[in-house]
């Protein structure tokens, strides 16, 4: 089956500090990657959706000057927590989909923890 | 805009017993998917069975089992013979337009040995 990484899984930093979590995909192209945040015993939220080559889409109320999706290549994208608060602690998700269409199955990484001291 | 609804934060079940989740969603799309999602305590999301809303029969997957009632928008996960390794937490998930998935509050399964 098709796997996405995450790195790093467990991150600490320190506040006003940046951290960067890559996503890839290992045995597939992925055209298309999504972001998703976490908290605690919730659901996933979906933060952005990105298209490799282009631009992301930041879903409404996701800051996208604080977090920044590089999609360079159709097996990485990134995301760049930047200047990360306390507040921005939380389990990161990823996944990567070969197209755009809803019959396209999206696989997962296996999450970034993120902590913000 | 769509939502999904789980309305059972938590269930349990006895080990080799039958369990049933719920999940409601509302969408005025026609052409859609629905999924149930596990993630364990490891927090890998785990894809456990998809419908085809255009397909009337229902999605089976050796103990995993749905009901999909399109006209209540209804799509309930049926295991049968629940495992411990089943302990999860369980999302259903719907995808439309986009290919973007919306997620439901989750159900924490809890099997009883």
């Amino acid at each position: 089956g098709a796997v996405v990484s995450q790195h790093p899984s467990r991150v600490i930093c320190k506040s006003g500090t940046s951290v960067k979590i890559e996503c890839r995909s290992l045995d597939f192209q992925a055209t298309t990657m999504f972001w998703y945040r976490q908290f605690p015993k919730q659901s996933l939220m979906l933060m952005a959706t990105s298209n490799e080559g282009s631009k992301a889409t930041y879903e409404q109320g996701v800051e996208k000057d604080k977090f920044l999706i590089n999609h360079a290549s159709l097996t990485l994208s990134t995301l760049t927590v930047t200047s990360a608060h306390p507040e921005d602690s939380s389990f990161y998700i990823c996944s990567a989909t070969t197209g755009t269409e809803s019959t396209d199955t999206q696989y997962f990484g296996p999450g970034t923890r993120l902590t913000v001291l | 805009a769509q939502t999904v609804t789980q309305s059972q934060p938590e269930m349990s079940v006895q080990e080799a017993e039958t369990v049933t989740l719920s999940c409601t969603y509302d969408t005025s799309e026609s052409d859609y998917y629905l999924f149930w999602y596990k993630q364990p305590p490891s927090r890998q999301m785990i894809l456990v069975i998809r419908q085809e809303a255009y397909k009337q029969q229902n999605a089976t997957e050796n103990r995993f089992s749905v009901n999909f009632q399109k006209a209540a928008k209804s799509f309930s996960l049926k295991i049968s013979d629940s495992q411990l390794g089943d302990a999860a937490m369980y999302f259903c998930a719907y995808s439309g337009y986009g290919n973007k998935l919306v997620f439901g509050a989750g159900t924490i399964l809890r099997v009883k040995s």
